[in-house]
């Protein structure tokens, strides 16, 4: 089974500074892992996955995660953030090969972007 | 373009009535998901699809009901005998080994 944890519930950032946004993981397989970004009252939209392959991802809108598997981490980043990127961010993983393609979702982080 | 539309955005329930929550895709998804959120929760995974005509329940199954009679179609009933129902739902699709991609969302409340 896996388990995601999602270290900092609430993240308070001034506008143009820099944020982390830290996502453990634990599971017995191997994983694929993801950054989802949810505006107020809207869905969520993909920021970027790791499948395989180099262990910095490139997301939209600037963000970019580093994947570290001695850690089990997948934390998120961002140069300089934006008042627009106020938001919630949720991690997840699903098992490769798994048979049912379910997402293990973390709780959640609200950043809160202020001028 | 293709997407997931769900319907309505607003849905409220009187006691002990069913509701259904319309979720519709045009992306040729085989696979089909039924989140719900509340705060401070995350998503907890009600009912999930992965062909026409088979589902299985997830995590908070009870008192929810879903139906696969088209890939494009996955309807969700809130039923009488959830007794919580207030939430925002979220469906989502898939193909394959790619991300799931989510609708707008729906939130239901309580008359």
């Amino acid at each position: 089974a896996q388990s995601v944890t999602q270290l900092d519930s609430q993240v308070p950032v001034f506008e143009e500074a820099p944020v982390e946004l830290r996502c453990n993981y634990s599971s017995s397989v191997s994983v694929y892992l993801f950054w989802y970004v949810q505006y107020p009252n809207q869905g969520l939209q993909l920021l970027l996955k790791y499948l395989s392959g180099s262990t910095l991802v490139k997301g939209i809108n600037g963000f970019e995660a580093e994947f570290n598997k001695s850690q089990t981490s997948f934390h998120l980043r961002k140069p300089s953030v934006h008042i627009s990127d106020t938001a919630e961010y949720f991690c997840a993983v699903s098992a490769i090969g798994g048979n049912n393609r379910k997402l293990i979702w973390g709780l959640g982080t609200s950043l809160a972007v202020n001028p | 373009d293709g997407g997931i539309t769900q319907s309505p955005k607003y849905l409220f329930r009187k006691e002990g009535q069913n509701v259904t929550l319309s979720c519709e895709q045009n992306l040729n998804h085989d696979a089909m998901y039924w989140y719900r959120q509340d705060p401070g929760q995350g998503l907890r995974l009600i009912y999930y699809s992965q062909i026409v005509n088979d589902f299985q329940k997830g995590d908070i199954a009870e008192g929810y009901s879903v139906s696969r009679e088209k890939k494009e179609s996955f309807p969700l009933t809130v039923t009488s005998a959830q007794k919580n129902p207030t939430a925002f739902y979220l469906c989502a699709s898939t193909l394959g080994g790619q991300p799931q991609h989510f609708g707008d969302g729906t939130r239901l409340s309580i008359l």
